[in-house]
């Protein structure tokens, strides 16, 4: 079966950094993506890992290990801005197509 | 325009109406998706075009029914939906089978009432 676990909530200061944990069993793994998703708008892509280790992008960063079936995502310096829901995903592998299958998404609330 | 547009952006409609959804993307992607996005769960992926054939039906109930006439259209026609249909309706579009990602659009709040 498929199954990816991210936590449903967390709270963290402005100025601060978070860690946002995903863990996954799927089949057929083609890389794991991180999107943001402010309320009422569409989810935009934020990093993409196929490969181990860590992929940085200014103030986000992702990490893979496809052996633990485990990433995160890390958010630097915190602003107001970046509360939002992060949906973690998987590229899938399997019959026709790939599929990217989603957890169910981390509310973060950046605090003054 | 660029990127993927929904509209309507919300739609309310009664149980026994017939409604539809459109999506259209300025990408030139191969690929496009519906998903459904309920609260408190995952996003489900629905439908799956690919060249505009579907690729992927994932036991969707027959009140939903997708069309995709061209490499940049998408529509979900709706009838005789359930109040627990009630979500925020997606579209994906996507250009290699999604092996950069997938850009969605902002999506159609549907009600049923």
């Amino acid at each position: 079966g498929q199954n990816i676990d991210q936590p449903t909530e967390m709270t963290a200061t402005e100025g601060a950094i978070v860690q946002i944990n995903c863990t996954y069993q799927t089949s057929g793994f083609n890389g794991l993506f991180w999107y943001q998703q402010h309320a009422g708008e569409a989810p935009t892509f934020l990093s993409y890992n196929v490969l181990d280790g860590l992929e940085e992008k200014g103030r986000f960063s992702s990490f893979l290990s496809r052996s633990k079936g485990y990433s995160y995502l890390l958010l630097k310096e915190l602003q107001m801005k970046d509360s939002a829901s992060y949906l973690c995903a998987v590229l899938n592998y399997g019959g026709a197509t790939n599929k990217l299958i989603f957890g169910t998404g981390t509310l973060l609330a950046v605090q003054p | 325009e660029t990127g993927v547009t929904q509209t309507p952006r919300h739609l309310v409609m009664g149980m026994t109406n017939k409604k539809s959804l459109k999506c259209e993307q300025h990408l030139g992607h191969n690929a496009m998706y519906w998903y459904k996005q309920s609260a408190k769960k995952p996003l489900e992926l629905m439908f799956v075009y690919s060249l505009e054939e579907r690729v992927e039906n994932n036991s969707v109930p027959s009140r939903f029914s997708p069309e995709c006439p061209n490499s940049s259209h998408l529509f979900l026609h709706l009838h005789t939906l359930q109040p627990e249909d009630s979500a925020l309706y997606l579209c994906a579009s996507s250009q290699d089978q999604g092996l950069y990602g997938y850009t969605f659009g902002s999506g159609t709040r549907l009600t049923v009432v």
